[in-house]
């Protein structure tokens, strides 16, 4: 089976600051791993995904994420972060062979930015 | 079409009712997958469909719950006498066969049971 941990329901950082959303993931194989971002009632939307390659990532609005596969840690992290970078956030994992690739995600993080 | 299409946005309905979600894929993703979640809550899987494949079932709460996708193309998911625990937001996503691309999400539809 696989899982997705975010240990933080909240992350707060002001304007300004680099923040840092955190995931843990556990799966039988190698992973494939995103990150989503949800405002207010809309669906999620894509930022940045691991697949193979690098392991230092870079997504969509200035965000990025390392894959550490000794620590099977993708935690998100941008170096400046905005007020209307304040949202939901989900870490997501999936099985990148031998599986359905059905994705698991974590219970989400809420990012507040203050100014 | 150029993104994931649900219907409806919203859909308020009495308890004991039935109703139907709609979701329609990005045209050429043969995977196309259900989840549900409640407020504060994280997604919840449901149902997922892979091209002619039988769908794998394993996240549908109850036999409320069915689902169907006709032609591998658009899906309906329906859930029979509705229950106040049924309210919450439906997602719907799809994707490639290998979801290297990662999955692109609707707007979902958000069901309140009254």
């Amino acid at each position: 089976a696989q899982s997705v941990a975010q240990p933080e329901d909240q992350v707060n950082v002001a304007e300004g600051n680099p923040l840092t959303v955190k995931c843990t993931y556990s799966v039988s194989g190698n992973p494939y791993l995103f990150w989503y971002v949800q405002y207010p009632n809309r669906g999620l939307q894509f930022l940045l995904k691991y697949i193979t390659g690098d392991n230092l990532v870079k997504g969509s609005y200035g965000f990025e994420a390392e894959f550490n596969k000794s620590q099977t840690s993708f935690h998100l992290k941008k170096p400046s972060a905005l007020v209307s970078d304040s949202a939901l956030y989900f870490c997501a994992v999936s099985l990148a062979s031998g599986g359905s690739y059905i994705p698991t995600f974590g219970r989400g993080t809420s990012l507040i930015v203050h100014p | 079409g150029a993104g994931v299409s649900q219907s409806p946005s919203n859909k308020v309905t009495e308890k004991g009712k039935d109703v139907e979600l709609r979701c329609d894929p990005i045209s050429g993703h043969t995977a196309l997958y259900w989840y549900r979640q409640s407020l504060g809550q994280g997604l919840e899987f449901l149902i997922y469909f892979q091209g002619n494949s039988a769908p794998d079932k394993s996240g549908l709460p109850s036999d409320r719950f069915s689902a169907e996708r006709t032609g591998g193309s658009v899906s309906t998911l329906t859930i029979q006498r509705t229950q106040q625990e049924d309210s919450a937001v439906y997602l719907c996503a799809s994707s490639s066969p290998d979801s290297r691309g990662g999955y692109t999400f609707g707007s979902g539809t958000r069901l309140t049971v009254v």
